[in-house]
């Protein structure tokens, strides 16, 4: 069965530090990965997916995530943090490239920013 | 979300009460899911239409919830007899990187 780890319910970074967010996943077969974005009363956003090709995917709001597959991880990353990017970030995976299989997500990171 | 719109926003409803929750996929999406996130957790699916196919129910948590899709577009998702545990954002979402519409807010008292 398909599973979705984030190991951590808050990461706190301060102001122009790099930040991560981890994410690690199990499927049987290929992995197909993704992550999102909640801001607070918002709807979920996108910001980047991992298909297949190069292990650095590059997404939305300077956000990039770094496909491992030896370590089954894809953890979430960003050079240098904004007050704003603080959020509810979810990774999720599905075993389907073509898109019609439903996304198992994970429980959750919430990301405060400090200035 | 782009192309996915819901209605209404929020619903404040009666335990035992029964409920409709609206999902039109503006872009015309042939698939479509619902998806269910409770205060502080995660996304949990609940159902996937693809075009004519029988629906995947296999997330539908419980015989009170129940889902249709006509014309291959607008879903409703019902629940019948609302139970305080029903209380949630339900979300609907188009398929690929599957946008998400904003949500409905289900309060029930």
């Amino acid at each position: 069965a398909q599973s979705v780890a984030q190991p951590e319910d808050q990461v706190n970074v301060a102001e122009g530090n790099p930040l991560t967010v981890k994410c690690t996943y199990s499927v049987s077969g290929n992995p197909y990965l993704f992550w999102y974005v909640q801001y607070p009363n918002r709807g979920l956003q996108f910001l980047l997916k991992y298909i297949t090709g190069d292990n650095l995917v590059k997404g939305s709001y300077g956000f990039e995530a770094e496909f491992n597959k030896s370590q089954t991880s894809f953890h979430l990353k960003k050079p240098s943090a904004l007050v704003s990017d603080s959020a509810l970030y979810f990774c999720a995976v599905r075993d389907d490239p073509g898109g019609y299989n439903k996304l198992i997500f994970g429980a959750g990171t919430r990301l405060a920013v400090h200035p | 979300g782009a192309g996915v719109s819901q209605s209404p926003s929020n619903k404040v409803t009666e335990k035992g009460k029964d409920v409709e929750l609206r999902c039109d996929p503006i872009s015309g999406h042939t698939a479509l899911y619902w998806y269910r996130q409770s205060l502080g957790q995660g996304l949990e699916f609940l159902i996937y239409f693809q075009g004519n196919s029988a629906p995947d129910k296999s997330g539908l948590p419980s015989d009170r919830f129940s889902a249709e899709r006509t014309g291959g577009s607008v879903s409703t998702l019902t629940i019948q007899r609302t139970q305080q545990e029903d209380s949630a954002v339900y979300l609907c979402a188009t398929p690929n990187e599957q946008f998400f519409g904003p949500g409905t807010r289900l309060t029930v008292l």
